[in-house]
């Protein structure tokens, strides 16, 4: 297992402005992957953050609009840019320990973002 | 991805089994089944995952039949701290994890 922090836990913004999140894994990873959750809605993945690498983007998102960067095997930043009232949403990242299946990841506790 | 279908939403007393099942029809070959479990303002948690017949942990079993077209997530003697949202994933080992709308369990006294 891995143990995910997540800096901030929360924020209120305005819009126009742009918010780093932070992602810290307590243990060196190779994949981390940063999500998406509207209110009251399921996880949308976001993108792909592989160390020495650029992030791959899922469809409909877009490195301009979430900037990402991963500096080193513990660390992620997403950063939303040029944010209006429809990016409220919670915000989480997530890793794939070495070994086993994608599709057993940890994720972090989340940072949930109010846009005004 | 095999798309999966699971009810909206269930009420439990505490004490008492809850057992959610997830329809996934178009399940491929090389899928697995996989579940995860959500509480208000925290990331999801992996809760089991299996290819077939039964699994069982200290959380939760997974029941499966030979067909794999569903799968049945088994919560013994469930407890409040069980009220959550339970998410049915079927894949194979890809990156995307399509959480789909999940079941929000509620456990009252």
């Amino acid at each position: 297992s891995a143990v995910i922090s997540q800096k901030p836990s929360r924020d209120i913004c305005q819009r126009g402005t742009s918010l780093t999140i932070q992602c810290q894994v307590d243990s060196q990873v190779t994949m981390m992957f940063w999500y998406r959750q509207q209110p009251g809605q399921s996880l949308t993945l976001i993108a792909t953050a592989n160390q020495g690498s650029e992030a791959t983007y899922e469809s409909g998102f877009v490195i301009d609009k979430f900037p990402i960067s991963r500096p080193n095997l513990t660390f992620s930043t997403l950063t939303v840019s040029n944010m209006s009232p429809e990016d409220s949403s919670i915000y989480l990242c997530s890793v794939h320990p070495a070994g086993g299946r994608t599709d057993t990841q940890y994720f972090g506790p989340g940072t949930r973002l109010t846009v005004l | 991805l095999a798309k999966t279908t699971q009810p909206i939403s269930m009420d439990s007393y505490e004490g008492q089994e809850v057992n959610i099942t997830c329809s996934h029809n178009n399940i491929a070959t090389n899928d697995y089944i996989t579940w995860y479990q959500q509480f208000p303002s925290q990331g999801p948690r992996f809760i089991i995952q299996g290819y077939k017949t039964k699994v069982t942990n200290e959380v939760a079993s997974l029941f499966i039949p030979a067909d794999r077209k569903s799968s049945t997530l088994s919560l013994p003697r469930v407890s409040l701290s069980d009220t959550a949202v339970y998410y049915c994933l079927v894949g194979d080992s890809g990156y995307a994890l399509n959480f789909g709308k999940g079941t929000s369990l509620l456990v009252t006294p």
